[in-house]
């Protein structure tokens, strides 16, 4: 049974700080794996996806790395703002979606 | 493109009663659609697998008596919770996928159940 887990579950950093969140995942035959943004009562902002074929995606501050064989990715922001503050979401595709456990993210200005 | 909607966005309801949550795909046909649950500060937790015109594939302790899902058309499927206790109060969020395409999600329906 697919289980991601994404460490910290928690998240306090001043604005202007390089931050990393981490997901793992214990099945390596995924389809892909996903970042989504969620603001508190909000749905999900999908941030990137990264194909299973693929080591790397990056869209403006952010940056995901996926080694599937470890079964873990890394999303990396640069330059933190208060504007990112929200929780953090992974996801693997097995044809469906597995969605982690999350990490809450505070930047504080 | 690739919009999801949901209606409502949040419904209060009294216990033992029915409530229709609709997931639309605006701009897109969805051959595929998934219904999840978010409780307080935990993730999202897939419920059920909808495919058009076919029944719904329900995970593993999700009552399909309770929670009925449609999905009639290639842009609409509904999740109906019957008899709601105040436990089914939850986040309930869907999302929709075309052929060899990611899921897109819609906004979260809240629903309370006193």
């Amino acid at each position: 049974k697919q289980e991601v887990t994404q460490i910290p579950a928690a998240l306090s950093v001043p604005e202007g700080e390089n931050l990393v969140l981490n997901c793992s995942f214990t099945d390596s035959a995924i389809y892909n794996l996903q970042w989504f943004r969620q603001d508190p009562g909000k749905g999900l902002t999908s941030l990137l996806l990264i194909q299973s074929s693929q080591r790397e995606q990056t869209s403006g501050r952010l940056n995901a790395s996926l080694d599937k064989s470890s079964g873990r990715s890394t999303l990396y922001i640069a330059a933190s703002q208060p504007g990112d503050s929200a929780t953090y979401l992974c996801a693997v595709n097995t044809d469906k979606l597995i969605f982690g456990t999350g990490t809450r993210l505070q930047v504080f200005p | 493109g690739a919009v999801v909607s949901q209606h409502p966005s949040r419904v209060i309801c009294k216990s033992g009663t029915s409530v229709k949550i609709e997931c639309r795909s605006l701009d897109f046909q969805a051959t595929t659609m998934f219904w999840y649950r978010q409780f307080p500060k935990q993730s999202l937790m897939l419920m059920a697998t909808s495919n058009e015109g076919s029944k719904a594939t329900y995970e593993q302790g999700v009552e399909k008596d309770k929670f009925l899902i449609n999905h009639a058309s290639l842009t609409l499927s509904t999740l109906t919770v019957t008899s709601a206790h105040p436990e089914d109060s939850s986040f309930y969020i869907c999302s929709a996928r075309r052929q060899g395409y990611e899921q897109y999600f819609g906004p979260g329906t809240r629903l309370t159940v006193t």
